[in-house]
């Protein structure tokens, strides 16, 4: 089993749409899980970091689900400039390094 | 303030060559890292380094060496390349190596370097 599963995608939504991605981890004691985003062609960048409450930054909504061992990102109302791979970002097993999920392709169609 | 910035941006190589990818920090970071980025796998943790003078290997470590003689500098070579290291290549560093959860974990990567080796 991978460390850190995504669904590869694409998800293509229109404009203006909620989407949801999730991602499931293996490491029980994982303490640090984030999501980065990926332009085409450039270095994956921090969209937000994961804590146990869950946070919100605008239209982005991020919740960890510990028992589950799985963590989400939401995103309202999607603007074209979304467009991206998101990348699910979390502590790996031996628990001294950050492991990246493949990725989830998000395509929004005017 | 420029970040991680990594030379060169492209390279070329015949089976064979070798080659040294630069990686510079300015944030004062004392752990870096060198990924590579394969089509369907995902990013990949080439090596690590957790401070000056020191380095690890990371996940897919063979055929590469790294050092870091520099806090601000950590260097990825290719001895004797071959077409399976055809790749993107990313440098990262951090304020700290996921051991204390939250965003002093956060990585920040260079832009890459895109080699090819034929």
């Amino acid at each position: 089993r991978k460390e850190v599963e995504q669904d590869p995608g694409p998800f293509n939504v229109p404009e203006g749409a909620t989407v949801a991605f999730n991602c499931t981890y293996s490491n029980s004691a994982s303490q640090s899980f984030f999501w980065y985003r990926q332009d085409c062609r450039k270095e994956p960048k921090l969209l937000m970091s994961v804590y146990s409450s869950g946070n919100e930054d605008g239209r982005f909504t991020a919740q960890l689900n510990r028992a589950s061992q799985y963590i989400s990102l939401l995103i309202r109302d999607s603007k074209l400039s979304d467009s991206a791979t998101y990348l699910c970002v979390v502590t790996n097993n031996a628990g001294n390094m950050l492991t990246f999920g493949g990725g989830t392709r998000l395509m929004v169609k005017p | 303030n420029a970040g991680v910035t990594q030379t060169p941006k492209f390279r070329v190589l015949k089976t064979g060559q070798s080659m040294t990818l630069l990686c510079a920090q300015d944030m004062n970071h004392e752990y870096m890292y060198w990924y590579r980025q394969d089509p369907g796998m995902g990013l990949r943790l080439i090596h690590y380094s957790v401070g000056e003078g020191t380095t690890a290997k990371g996940e897919v470590p063979d055929g590469y060496n790294v050092s870091r003689l520099k806090k601000q500098n950590f260097l990825l070579g290719l001895e004797s390349a071959a077409p399976s290291q055809t790749s993107v290549y990313f440098c990262a560093s951090s304020y700290s190596i996921g051991l204390a959860g939250g965003e002093t974990d956060t990585q920040y990567f260079g832009p890459g370097t895109r080699l090819t080796v034929l």
